[in-house]
């Protein structure tokens, strides 16, 4: 049983370069979020989806953006990367609700 | 919007010792997790708290929701070598958004 996969793990962008980061779980969960972590900081909600087609905002979405078109994906798009956007990217999912959320393993971008 | 200010901020000990962390916030949630991260992974589910006054245990772990619904606590008892990690709580409240306390960093000697 995967549970939440992300890719890639680790990724380098230049200023200006865009990328999306991929996002997908196998326990049909309803619920999908997307989170950056700076060093030795908490996690900030950057967006979340309650279900296929319907996506919103979280505390830091500038420079971010998402779909889900599927209940499995959550994909997220960076289109200008900054170095402010350097940071740990996890992404996690939930059967219904702010319940029991599962983490993948994360993607560390670095932005130069 | 939603803030959960989480203390210790870090917490150094001897093995064996009980430990105490909480997590506190201005609004009201339905929801408290406490999640713990290792190095280079993602957060990990200790335990999950539904309803107000509800007292939870995972082995060694004990969480409590909060009565007023604006805090919870978590106790590690007789603390060992492998519970070193950063310690995150969250909270969920009606807006469906799962936000995160800013982690208590655990130490533990041998």
């Amino acid at each position: 049983n995967a549970g939440v996969t992300q890719t890639p793990k680790f990724r380098i962008l230049k200023i200006g370069q865009s990328m999306t980061l991929q996002c997908t779980q196998d326990m049909n969960h309803n619920y999908m979020y997307w989170y950056r972590q700076d060093p030795g900081m908490g996690l900030k909600l950057i967006y979340y989806s309650v279900g296929a087609g319907i996506t919103d905002k979280g505390e830091v979405p500038n420079g971010y953006n998402v779909s889900r078109s599927t209940t499995e994906d959550f994909p997220l798009r960076l289109e200008l990367a900054a170095p402010s956007q350097t940071s740990v990217y996890f992404c996690a999912s939930s059967s219904w609700g702010v319940t029991e959320a599962f983490f993948g393993q994360g993607t560390r971008l670095t932005v130069v | 919007g939603q803030q959960l200010n989480q203390s210790p901020q870090s917490m150094f000990i001897q093995e064996g010792e009980d430990v105490s962390m909480n997590c506190t916030s201005s609004s009201i949630f339905n929801t408290w997790l406490w999640y713990k991260q290792d190095p280079g992974e993602g957060p990990v589910l200790l335990i999950a708290l539904y309803k107000a006054g509800e007292l939870t245990s995972n082995g060694r772990l004990t969480a409590q929701f909060g009565i007023t619904r604006k805090d919870s606590f978590l106790n590690i008892s007789a603390s060992i070598p492998s519970d070193v990690g950063i310690y995150f709580c969250a909270g969920g409240g009606a807006t469906n958004k799962l936000i995160f306390g800013t982690g208590t960093l655990l130490a533990v000697q041998p």
